[in-house]
């Protein structure tokens, strides 16, 4: 199985402030990677799909790169909004693993 | 709009069953793979089946190999996951999901239903 190791576990950041979670597979996935943001009681919502594309009706302070094994998501501009747990997800073998996830609170 | 609405969770005992259904509206639910995801409580997001759009292929996690059947019936635009056997690890929201892409089994979930909480005690 293709392991997600997903850093930082929580972090805690101002209004404004640029934010960044990096995704480590420990295998080459090539682009198969997902971003996911999930709020508390909530499904799961899709952000960025294939590394870097934006899912449609996302804003565009969130971003994503990389390819290979390691991968990098980033909220440019800190909003109370934002305020969730975020995972990362590869779907390049089965079975399909998801990062541990990273919580994100307000400072 | 699209949209997915699971149910039959509940409370079951150690080594019962129970099958979970999800109603999907609003997309041609016969183009496209789906899979079942689920969250113990307080942790991450675990995969455990998928299934083709035809219904033809298959897919589990090992922890529920043997023990959990997904199937579909696309008459009626509905998922299921019967689940056996059923152990206090199998404690979790369940979810149904949605892959973004036509014609293929693992993708980006798009899509996911508000989930069923399914509790496994005596």
């Amino acid at each position: 199985d293709i392991q997600m190791t997903q850093s930082p576990s929580s972090l805690s950041a101002s209004v404004g402030d640029r934010v960044t979670i990096t995704c480590q597979a420990s295998q080459d996935i090539s682009n198969y990677l997902n971003w996911y943001q999930q709020k508390p009681g909530k499904a799961p919502k899709l952000l960025i799909y294939d590394a870097s594309n934006l899912e449609t009706g996302v804003p565009s302070r969130f971003s994503g790169s990389g390819s290979g094994t390691d991968f990098t998501f980033t909220i440019s501009s800190l909003q109370p909004e934002d305020i969730a747990t975020y995972y990362c997800q590869q779907y390049d073998n089965l079975p399909i693993t998801f990062g541990g996830g990273t919580k994100v609170e307000i400072k | 709009e699209v949209q997915l609405l699971e149910s039959g969770g509940g409370l079951v005992q150690p080594g019962g069953s129970l099958r979970l259904s999800c109603a999907a509206s609003g997309f041609t639910f016969s183009s496209y793979a789906m899979s079942w995801v689920r969250q113990a409580p307080g942790k991450g997001l675990e995969w455990v089946s998928a299934i083709s759009g035809s219904g033809g292929s298959t897919y589990y996690a090992d922890s529920v190999k043997g023990r959990f059947t997904i199937s579909r019936d696309n008459s009626k635009n509905t998922l299921y996951l019967q689940m056996n056997s059923l152990r206090a690890e199998d404690t979790a929201v369940y979810y149904c999901a949605k892959v973004f892409s036509v014609t293929v089994t693992t993708d980006a979930f798009d899509i996911w239903g508000q989930g069923t909480m399914v509790t496994v005690s005596s």
